[in-house]
């Protein structure tokens, strides 16, 4: 069925680079993708959005950037912090609909 | 704030049984979602609710799962005769319905209901 995929299913990085998580999405009639983190024992919780009319959007340390050209979506995280270390999720919807696909998730882990 | 809450936090049960998972979304959210987790995996779409109304059932997995909701509130997501293919944490999330360039479809997450069939 349709799906969001990862590239990388852990990430390591040392405290106070950059990190960058990378997903593929399958559905072309997507318009709206979203990232959320999900830390042990919670539920996701929301980081970005982006549009399809949009290439890049920038938040608190985070930005997504998207390729609608090879249907490719990233989050960076500037300055990576411990308290970044989790499971990253991209999703796709499209508009005019509730449902979301969610992605298998990536792991962060960030190094004191 | 009060956020979305789930209960219970943890189910354990019995192949066969029946088991019955709430969610109570924020206050004035008017779309609720269902999702399946399982172990090391992302989200698994199950259902959403505009208001009372499921417009697509298409995610559940099968004709044992069936969710409510009453009053644009409460939902609740019902298992029959539960199978250990059943075993997954459970999460609800919540979303306004307002305009398009208002994050109209940003969800929170409640905590989950962790389900285990034994």
């Amino acid at each position: 069925g349709e799906s969001v995929g990862l590239h990388l299913p852990t990430l390591s990085v040392q405290e106070g680079d950059n990190s960058i998580i990378n997903c593929a999405y399958s559905n072309s009639a997507s318009d709206y993708f979203i990232w959320y983190k999900q830390e042990s024992g919670k539920g996701p919780q929301f980081i970005i959005d982006i549009r399809s009319n949009m290439d890049k959007r920038q938040g608190q340390r985070v930005t997504v950037l998207l390729n609608k050209t090879v249907k490719h979506l990233s989050l960076q995280i500037a300055a990576t912090q411990p308290g970044d270390s989790a499971v990253y999720f991209c999703a796709e919807n499209i508009d005019g609909g509730f449902k979301t696909i969610f992605g298998a998730g990536t792991r962060l882990f960030v190094k004191a | 704030g009060a956020g979305v809450s789930q209960s219970p936090s943890n189910k354990v049960t019995e192949k066969g049984k029946d088991v019955e998972l709430r969610c109570d979304p924020i206050s004035g959210h008017t779309a609720l979602y269902w999702y399946r987790q399982s172990l090391g995996q992302g989200l698994e779409f199950l259902i959403y609710f505009q208001g009372n109304s499921a417009p697509d059932k298409s995610g559940l997995p099968s004709d044992r799962f069936s969710a409510e909701r009453t009053g644009g509130s409460v939902s609740t997501l019902t298992i029959q005769r539960t199978q250990q293919e059943d075993s997954a944490v459970y999460l609800c999330a919540s979303s306004y319905e307002i305009g398009r360039d208002r994050g109209a479809y940003e969800q929170y997450f409640g905590p989950g209901t962790r389900l285990t069939v034994t």
